[in-house]
């Protein structure tokens, strides 16, 4: 099955470093685009920003760009998403997507991780 | 940032026709996508590029987007449909969401 696997839920505390990630399977992972998406509680949805496996560029939403970390492992089918030192506003759910047809913008979101709750205590 | 302007909720009787909106000036000049959210699972893709739905996305969902307004409609809908619906496009090499229209199902 075409999936997005995602790595379970996280606790931390405020100042703590995370990394959490985001194992593709069953499809070509180095050619298409992933993205990493936040839904705060009760919130809607902000794309963070996107990889590319297949030469790990990325590229950060101005939002995000300097608050976190993007990388991947094309070897392992894996992209991951990583704080170094976590606040209280950071916990949310974060869900990675693959964009569709292996384009870099301007196009949907085909594929979801289940998504990982981050909580963070302050 | 910015957000695109989606009703926060809309509701519709079992087997009527439910649209849901989304507004911005000149949207009809971008490529919007549609995802609908169920309550506690991932979003879902289903209307890509402003009127094409994905595989196993029934055809009771449709999109338009003209002008100032992008338009999901479902007809014939279902107690299924309740979720919450985002429309989404990108701008300048990132992506603006709408707030999200919960869909209720009287």
């Amino acid at each position: 099955e075409v999936q997005l696997v995602q790595s379970g839920a996280e606790v931390r505390k405020a100042g703590e470093s995370l990394k959490i990630s985001c194992k593709g399977s069953e499809y070509s992972f180095s050619n298409y685009w992933i993205g990493w998406v936040r839904q705060m509680p009760g919130k809607g949805l902000e794309l963070m920003g996107t990889v590319y496996p297949g030469d790990s560029e990325i590229r950060y939403s101005p939002s995000f760009q300097g608050q976190i970390t993007i990388s991947c492992d094309k070897s392992i089918s894996t992209a991951y998403l990583q704080w170094s030192s976590l606040t209280a506003s950071d916990t949310a759910l974060y869900y990675c997507v693959r964009l569709k047809g292996g384009s870099a913008t301007g196009v949907g979101f085909d594929l979801w991780g289940q998504g990982t709750p981050v909580v963070v205590s302050s | 940032s910015t957000e695109l302007s989606q009703p926060l909720s809309v509701s519709v009787a079992l087997g009527q026709t439910a649209k849901i909106t989304c507004e911005e000036n000149k949207i009809g000049l971008k490529s919007v996508h549609w995802y609908q959210q169920k309550p506690g699972q991932a979003p879902v893709l289903v209307i890509h590029r402003d009127s094409n739905r994905p595989s196993g996305i029934p055809d009771r969902i449709s999109g338009s987007n003209s002008g100032n307004t992008a338009t999901l409609t479902i007809t014939r809908v279902q107690a299924g449909d309740e979720a919450d619906y985002y429309c989404k496009y990108w701008d300048s090499g990132t992506v603006v969401f709408g707030g999200g229209t919960k869909l209720t199902v009287l």
